[in-house]
């Protein structure tokens, strides 16, 4: 079956770093969706994307969907303790069945 | 609009015993998910619905899993003899097909399940 898979596990950044984490999937994706969630919290949506190749950006936070539809990364420039939190990545693949990575933990230090 | 709400948050089991957890949706969402989530993972997909009709369920469910939602509004999760390896969050997402659809998955808080 699809399997979604993140790297990395876990990331520790001092405060003002830039991170990035990616999010590969053993089938082609018919769109990709970012989540993040906070601890204690649940999944809350940040975006979607949809085309080969498609770039979005929200303030720091760059996404961007691979050429074959099989990968995707979220860059966060700058980092801000408010950053803090696990990244989820949640693809689907011909039918609305969304499988979630694996997630990528980020700890900011002040 | 008061968000996905599930119920119970918390529910304390002995091995064996029967559970059911709810969920309501946001009003005139006609997708509704349920995800399992263990400590460190990403959510696992169980099932979803597209109004009263049950789309997908994972193959990874046992039979003692099942999930309904009778009208097309709430949900219901039941689990029968339950397993210690049950432990887990139990998560509930809605969503609004096809109209204005952005895709976002709006979750609920999640009901805790521990199996003694």
């Amino acid at each position: 079956g699809q399997q979604v898979m993140q790297i990395p596990q876990y990331q520790h950044v001092q405060e003002g770093e830039d991170f990035t984490t990616y999010c590969n999937s053993s089938t082609t994706l018919s769109n990709i969706q970012w989540y993040k969630q906070r601890p204690g919290g649940h999944p809350v949506f940040l975006i979607q994307l949809v085309k080969s190749g498609e770039v979005k950006k929200q303030k720091r936070l760059t996404f961007q969907f691979g050429e074959a539809k099989k990968n995707s990364s979220l860059h966060i420039t700058a980092t801000q303790t408010t950053d803090v939190g696990t990244y989820f990545c949640a693809g689907t693949s011909g039918t609305y069945k969304y499988i979630f990575g694996t997630g990528t933990r980020l700890k900011v230090l002040a | 609009d008061t968000g996905v709400s599930q119920n119970p948050r918390h529910k304390i089991t002995k091995r064996g015993q029967n559970v059911t957890f709810r969920c309501d949706p946001i009003s005139e969402h006609n997708r509704l998910y349920w995800y399992r989530q263990t400590l460190g993972q990403g959510p696992e997909f169980l099932t979803y619905f597209q109004n009263e009709a049950q789309l997908e369920k994972s193959r990874l469910l046992s039979d003692r899993f099942s999930a309904e939602r009778p009208k097309g509004s709430f949900s219901t999760l039941e689990i029968q003899r339950t397993e210690q390896g049950d432990s887990a969050m139990y998560l509930c997402a809605s969503s609004s097909f096809p109209g204005g659809w952005t895709g976002e998955l709006f979750f609920g808080e999640g009901s805790r399940l521990t199996v003694l």
